[in-house]
């Protein structure tokens, strides 16, 4: 069965600095990986996701994320944090053949940014 | 392009009363999920649908939770009785079926519900 770590609950960054999300997921083949996106009282927006190919995949809003077969690693980034990027990130692992497109997700990290 | 619809937003109700939550997913969508994110965890699967068929309901409690989708298009989740454990945001999501080979699913922004 999938499984999703994300280490980190909250974490603080400045206005302007860089942003590592980090993402651990347990599946025996490839699989589907996705980041989302909660601001308060908000549902889920999609962020990015992979499915093969290109390791390093680009989002919206400037995020990007690298996945690391070696490292069963799937960690977002952001070179420059603003404000408006405070929220939860759910990193999630899906493998849609052979679990039907459920996604199972990570306990979320809380992002701070401080001015 | 309308996005997932969920109603209420809010809900505060006493233990051991009912309630249910509405879902209409994005238009053409055949597969549907609900979702429970209780406060501080990331969202675990409840139930999923495929047009109005259940592909998985393992983890929905079914002592008092009861889903339907009867028309394969929007779809009610209920609770009764209701516990104080309950208390979470209960989110609906879509996607456009099992064949999808993109795996992307759409939310909308939940139903929170609180049980005093």
């Amino acid at each position: 069965a999938q499984s999703v770590t994300q280490p980190d609950i909250h974490i603080t960054v400045s206005e302007g600095a860089s942003l590592e999300l980090r993402c651990n997921y347990s599946y025996g083949a490839t699989p589907y990986l996705f980041w989302y996106v909660q601001s308060p009282g908000q549902g889920l927006q999609l962020l990015l996701k992979y499915f093969s190919g290109d390791t390093l995949v680009q989002g919206i809003k400037g995020f990007e994320a690298e996945f690391k077969r070696s490292q069963s690693s799937f960690n977002l980034r952001k070179p420059s944090v603003h404000w408006s990027d405070a929220a939860e990130y759910f990193c999630a692992v899906g493998a849609p053949r052979e679990y039907g497109n459920k996604l199972v997700f990570g306990a979320g990290t809380i992002l701070r940014v401080k001015s | 392009e309308a996005g997932v619809a969920q109603s209420p937003r809010y809900k505060i109700i006493e233990k051991r009363q009912s309630v249910a939550f509405w879902c209409n997913p994005i238009s053409g969508h055949a597969t549907l999920y609900w979702y429970q994110q209780i406060l501080g965890q990331g969202p675990k699967l409840l139930i999923q649908f495929q047009n109005n068929g259940v592909v998985d309901d393992s983890q929905l409690p079914k002592d008092r939770f009861s889903a339907e989708r009867l028309k394969g298009v929007d779809s009610t989740l209920k609770i009764q009785p209701a516990k104080l454990e309950d208390s979470a945001v209960y989110l609906c999501a879509s996607s456009l079926g099992l064949a999808d080979l993109t795996g992307e699913l759409f939310f909308g922004e939940g139903s929170r519900l609180t049980v005093l």
